[in-house]
C-alpha cells in the first residue's frame, strides 16, 4: 500500500522557533510536494522537488526551506516560525509526470504561538 | 494560477445529483479530483488525462473538456458518506498539481 508519513501530527511552537516538518514516502517516488492548507484558500504549494537534492520554488516559498537529502525524505524548514505560518501542511509525492496521481500524508497541523 | 471551483458549497439530500465545476485558464494535460474530509488528508478519486474521457467510480463520475479547460465532477444519488471537501487540481504537464480553492458538500438526510 501506498504510504506518505508526515512525522508530527500536531505541532505547538513559539514564534521565532525554527520548525522541522519531516515527510517520508515508501513508494520510490521520484517527485516530492509541500503544500499549506487554509480555510477558504484551499490548497497551496509552497516547495517542490523533482530528485534528490533538488528543489524548486512553489506559489508561496517566502519564510520556508526545504531539504531533500535522500529519495523518500522531503522536509519542509521553517526558519523562524511566525503566527501567520500557523496551518495545515501537506506533504505529497508522486511518480514522475503530470498525469499520475498524487499522494499526500495525513497533514501536520501547526500552531505557531 | 489556482483553477477555479464552482459552487463554492452545496447542500443536498439523501439521493439528490450534484455536479462540480472546475475551470482553468491555463492549457490543461490532466485534471485530479479529491475529496477531504475535515481534519483528513485529501483522498484521492479519479484522474482524467486530456482527451475528453469521461470517468466513473461507483455514483461518482468525471468529464474533462481539454477545449474548454474545463472539468466536471458528477454525484449521483448521494449518500451522507459524500459530504466534505470537493478539491480539484490541475497540471499542464510535467507540473506540480495547481488546485481550486474547493466546494463545501453537505449531504443531509
Amino acid at each position: 500500500d501506498v504510504k506518505v508519513t508526515q512525522s508530527s501530527r500536531y505541532l505547538v511552537k513559539r514564534t521565532g522557533e525554527k520548525v522541522f516538518l519531516e515527510c517520508v514516502q515508501d513508494m520510490d517516488h521520484e517527485n516530492m510536494f509541500w503544500y499549506r492548507q487554509d480555510p477558504g484558500l484551499g490548497l497551496r504549494l509552497i516547495y517542490f522537488s523533482y530528485d534528490v537534492k533538488m528543489k524548486e520554488k512553489g506559489d508561496i516559498p517566502e519564510g520556508y526551506s526545504v531539504s531533500r537529502e535522500k529519495k523518500e525524505r522531503f522536509s519542509l524548514i521553517l526558519e523562524s516560525a511566525s503566527t501567520n505560518q500557523t496551518s495545515m501542511y501537506l506533504c505529497a509525492s508522486r511518480r514522475q509526470g503530470g498525469g499520475n496521481t498524487i499522494y499526500f500524508g495525513e497533514g501536520s497541523w501547526l500552531t505557531v504561538v | 494560477q489556482q483553477p477555479v471551483q464552482s459552487p463554492q458549497a452545496v447542500i443536498l439530500r439523501e439521493g439528490e445529483d450534484a455536479v462540480i465545476n472546475c475551470s482553468s485558464s491555463k492549457a490543461l494535460y490532466s485534471v485530479h479530483w479529491y475529496r477531504q474530509k475535515h481534519g483528513e488528508a485529501p483522498v484521492f478519486l479519479m484522474i482524467l488525462l486530456k482527451g475528453g474521457e469521461q470517468k466513473g467510480h461507483e455514483k461518482i463520475s468525471a468529464s474533462f473538456n481539454e477545449k474548454k479547460q474545463q472539468s466536471s465532477l458528477y454525484l449521483t444519488a448521494s449518500q451522507l458518506s459524500y459530504s466534505g471537501t470537493y478539491f480539484c487540481g490541475t497540471a499542464s504537464g510535467n507540473t506540480p498539481l495547481v488546485f481550486g480553492k474547493g466546494t463545501r458538500l453537505s449531504v443531509i438526510a
